[in-house]
């Protein structure tokens, strides 16, 4: 079945240093992934997405990367700051679906 | 914040008794979705709406069935909780179906559920 999951479940960085979350996804349908951030006691806030057509994307200070070869998703976050701790989610669906399939979650801690 | 308050936001209850949590929005958006969210599972689905009295079920429905008679408002009934049904659950909105374009999914701060 479908399924998406996180190559690590924790990462501490720097602050100041970039971030690199990454994920991997089974279902090769699916063709929209969403990178979300929950901050502890919240529910998840939306960061980026990124549709199949596309291998990568950009907002501010923050940059998805798609590799559909390898079914791979990562979030690079530039000059991490301590308000990026966090644990970030990446999810994904595919044309037709109501539902997103969410990975375990990465939680990222920025030492400083 | 995307206009969505969840209540209660934290309850304890007993095994056995139903439990009702409320998702009420501002937004008029159309899609309205039930996640809960567990250690080692990440968020699932339960259920979502797509209108008024629209709804269907998620990867996770058995044991909660929802109601929707009014476009701001989700509720999610829990008829006889269980232990198993302690979680932190989310309520999210959308203005059209997940995958379509312009498409962001907006959560609640989430309702914390402990069943006893």
């Amino acid at each position: 079945g479908e399924s998406v999951g996180l190559h690590l479940p924790t990462l501490s960085v720097q602050e100041g240093d970039n971030s690199i979350i990454n994920c991997a996804y089974s279902n090769s349908a699916s063709d929209y992934f969403i990178w979300y951030k929950q901050e502890s006691g919240k529910g998840p806030q939306f960061i980026i997405d990124i549709r199949s057509n596309m291998d990568k994307r950009q907002g501010q200070r923050v940059t998805v990367l798609l590799n559909k070869t390898v079914k791979h998703l990562s979030l690079q976050i530039a000059a991490t700051q301590p308000g990026d701790s966090a644990v970030y989610f990446c999810a994904e669906t595919f044309q037709g679906a109501q539902k997103l399939v969410f990975g375990q979650g990465t939680r990222l801690t920025i030492n400083p | 914040d995307a206009g969505i308050t969840q209540s209660p936001r934290h309850k304890v209850t007993e095994t056995g008794t139903p439990v009702t949590l409320r998702c009420h929005q501002t937004e008029n958006h159309r899609y309205m979705y039930w996640y809960r969210q567990d250690p080692g599972h990440g968020l699932r689905l339960i259920h979502y709406s797509y209108g008024v009295k629209d709804t269907d079920k998620g990867e996770v429905s058995d044991g909660y069935s929802v109601s929707r008679s009014k476009t701001e408002d989700f509720l999610l009934t829990l008829e006889s909780a269980t232990s198993s049904q302690t979680s932190v659950y989310f309520c999210a909105i959308s203005v059209v179906g997940v995958w379509l374009p312009g498409n962001t999914i907006y959560f609640g701060e989430g309702s914390w559920l402990t069943v006893v």
